[in-house]
Order: structure tokens, then sequence, then C-alpha cells
């Protein structure tokens, strides 16, 4: 079956420290990938996804994700995060044909300290 | 262009009651997805609508929960008699397809506890 795996649940960083939030998939074929972000007392909102092309993709707010087709990851980057960015973060799979439905994992919640 | 809108925001209830779930979305949107997350895990797939479809209801718990879309516009998830476990954040989400470069849009989630 068709999973995903992020890896931290709480991240607790200072400001302008660097995130690297991890996500690996299990899933055979052809995937889109997805960052969503859901900010407090919001509903999620996409960050930024991959379809195919350059791995490297950048999305919204300075943030940045690598698509590593080898190791099934797709692992959430920024250089310098900021107190606005606390928030729980969703790494989503979806797959290419059927209902195209996404699988998500568990999520990751983010805290930076002023 | 308004979003996706889920009514009610809240929803407590007790256990053998019944429940409906709204949500509306973003217009000309044909499909139309329900979520869940129970505390604690991650958000998972319910059903999918293409218009007034259900296209794959492979994610629904059991037949305690029923969900339409009447006219292909909005959907109602009824759950009937809630349980205990039922309670979670029900989410739901609109695309204007479902290939290419479309992702779906999500609303702000109906939490639902059943005590």
């Amino acid at each position: 079956a068709q999973s995903v795996s992020q890896h931290n649940h709480h991240v607790i960083l200072s400001e302008a420290a660097s995130l690297e939030l991890g996500c690996n998939y299990s899933y055979g074929g052809t995937v889109n990938l997805f960052w969503y972000v859901q900010y407090p007392g919001q509903h999620l909102q996409l960050l930024l996804k991959y379809f195919s092309g350059d791995p490297l993709v950048k999305g919204i707010k300075g943030f940045e994700a690598e698509f590593i087709k080898s190791k099934f990851s797709f692992n959430l980057r920024k250089p310098s995060v900021q107190w606005s960015d606390t928030a729980e973060y969703f790494c989503a799979v979806r797959t290419t044909s059927g209902t195209y439905k996404y699988i998500f994992g568990t999520g990751t919640r983010l805290k930076v300290l002023a | 262009e308004a979003g996706v809108t889920q009514f009610p925001s809240h929803s407590v209830i007790e256990k053998g009651q019944t429940v409906t779930l709204r949500c509306d979305p973003i217009s000309g949107h044909d499909n139309l997805y329900w979520y869940r997350r129970v505390m604690g895990k991650e958000i998972k797939f319910l059903l999918h609508f293409v218009k007034e479809s259900k296209q794959d209801e492979s994610g629904m718990p059991n037949n305690r929960f029923l969900a339409e879309r009447t006219g292909g516009t909005y959907s109602t998830l009824k759950v009937q008699p809630a349980e205990l476990e039922d309670s979670g954040v029900y989410f739901c989400a609109s695309s204007q397809d479902r290939s290419g470069y479309h992702e779906q849009f999500f609303g702000p989630g109906t939490r639902l506890t059943v005590l």
C-alpha cells in the first residue's frame, strides 16, 4: 500500500535557523508530490508541488523542496525560518491515475521561537 | 474567488446521534474530495465525487457514513449513528480536474467531537 512518512513530528527552532523536514513515500509508480501548510486557525494551503522536470522546486515564502527519486524522498527546506512559519506542515503524494487522491504524512508541527 | 467552505466549523454530539457536515467547493470545480484526520494521525482520504457521481468510496470507514453531492454542487457527509471513534477533523477539498497541474484546494475543516 502507498504510504508517506514524515520523520519529525515536532520541531522547535529559533528564528533564522535553517529548516529541513523529511518526507519519504512508498509507491513504485509515477507520483505528484506536494507540501501543504496549515497555519494556526487557517485552512491547508499549498506551499509547493512537484509534477515533473527540475527536481528542485521553489514554493511560496522562501520554501523549496527536492525530489530525489532514488530515495523516494521530497524533503522541505528553508534557509532561515521566521516566527510566522510556525505551523503544521504536511507532505502528500498523489498517484497519477485513478482517483488522484492524496496520501498524506502524519504532519510536522513547527514552532519557531522569536 | 471564494474558497472551499465547510459548515459547521465545530460540532459536538453524543454517541448515537446524527450529524451532517456540509462542503461548498470552489465554483466550477467538478472534483470534490472528503478527508478525515483523527487526532495525532494522518489526513486520510474518504471519498471522491466527480460532479454528482461517486468515483471512489474506498476510504469510507463503514456504512454509518453517507456522502451525497446533489446536482454536482455542494456535498454533505452524514454520520448516523455517530460513534466515539468518528471524532476528528473532516476536510473537504475541490479541484478543477483530477489530472494535469491542478492541485486540490482545501476547506477549513469541521471538527467533530463525539462524546
